[in-house]
């Protein structure tokens, strides 16, 4: 079964740093989402993605954020100056957008600690 | 947004079948009830997703009643590996709309 992967699996970087989490979605998917869950907390909607351009994103996703998809495979979010509170679990998902099935396919997820 | 009231936490046996109500009495003649399990430390994956009446596949049925106010997730003859976080989640089915998670109902099937 297609499924959607990410890397890495666990990211530790230093306050203030740069990072990059990638995600590879099902390849014949339209819509691409970033979605966070803190430790203990529910799941958070950051941004979603299509046709090339942001849709839809939360209020959490300000100007340290940003999302690419650079080659038609990959899909990114950057981090541009990492906080403490962006420590978290970061998930990718993907979903078809042609069909009425309204499922999402989430990856693994990449655990972000900032110290 | 309709919002979404489910039981913090349930606590089952192996065999048994576990029942998780979700009301969502402000619901939209435009939304569809979804539900999605998440383990520990993994994404959430979608289980079932209804409009009203019934519906049902190899991992569990879901009951809505003809108010649409409520919807009853059952999984039936649980297993260990079933204990995870159940999340109902109520929207329009519009493509590319965001899932908006609350926060889920705690289900730990014991042996």
């Amino acid at each position: 079964e297609p499924e959607v992967t990410q890397t890495p699996s666990h990211q530790v970087t230093q306050m203030g740093q740069e990072v990059i989490l990638r995600c590879v979605p099902i390849s014949n998917h339209l819509y691409f989402y970033w979605y966070r869950q803190i430790l203990g907390q529910k799941v958070e909607f950051l941004v979603s993605f299509y046709n090339n351009e942001i849709s839809e994103k939360s209020e959490i996703f300000d100007d340290q954020f940003s999302v690419e998809r650079p080659d038609g495979s990959n899909f990114t979010l950057k981090i541009r100056s990492t906080k403490l509170e962006d420590s978290a679990m970061y998930f990718c998902a993907s979903r078809v957008g042609r069909t009425v099935l309204d499922e999402q396919y989430f990856g693994p997820g990449t655990r972000l600690t900032v110290t | 947004l309709a919002k979404t009231t489910q039981p913090i936490s349930m606590d089952s046996y192996e065999g048994q079948e576990v029942n998780i109500t979700c009301s969502h009495n402000n619901i939209a003649t435009n939304d569809y009830i979804t539900w999605y399990q998440q383990f520990p430390s993994q994404g959430p994956r979608f289980i079932i997703q209804g409009y009203k009446t019934k519906v049902t596949n190899e991992v569990a049925s879901l009951f809505i009643p003809a108010d649409r106010k409520s919807s009853t997730l059952s999984l039936p003859r649980v297993s260990l590996s079933d204990t995870a976080v159940y999340y109902c989640l109520v929207g329009d089915k519009a493509a590319g709309n965001k899932l908006t998670f609350g926060g889920g109902t705690r289900v730990l099937v014991k042996p």
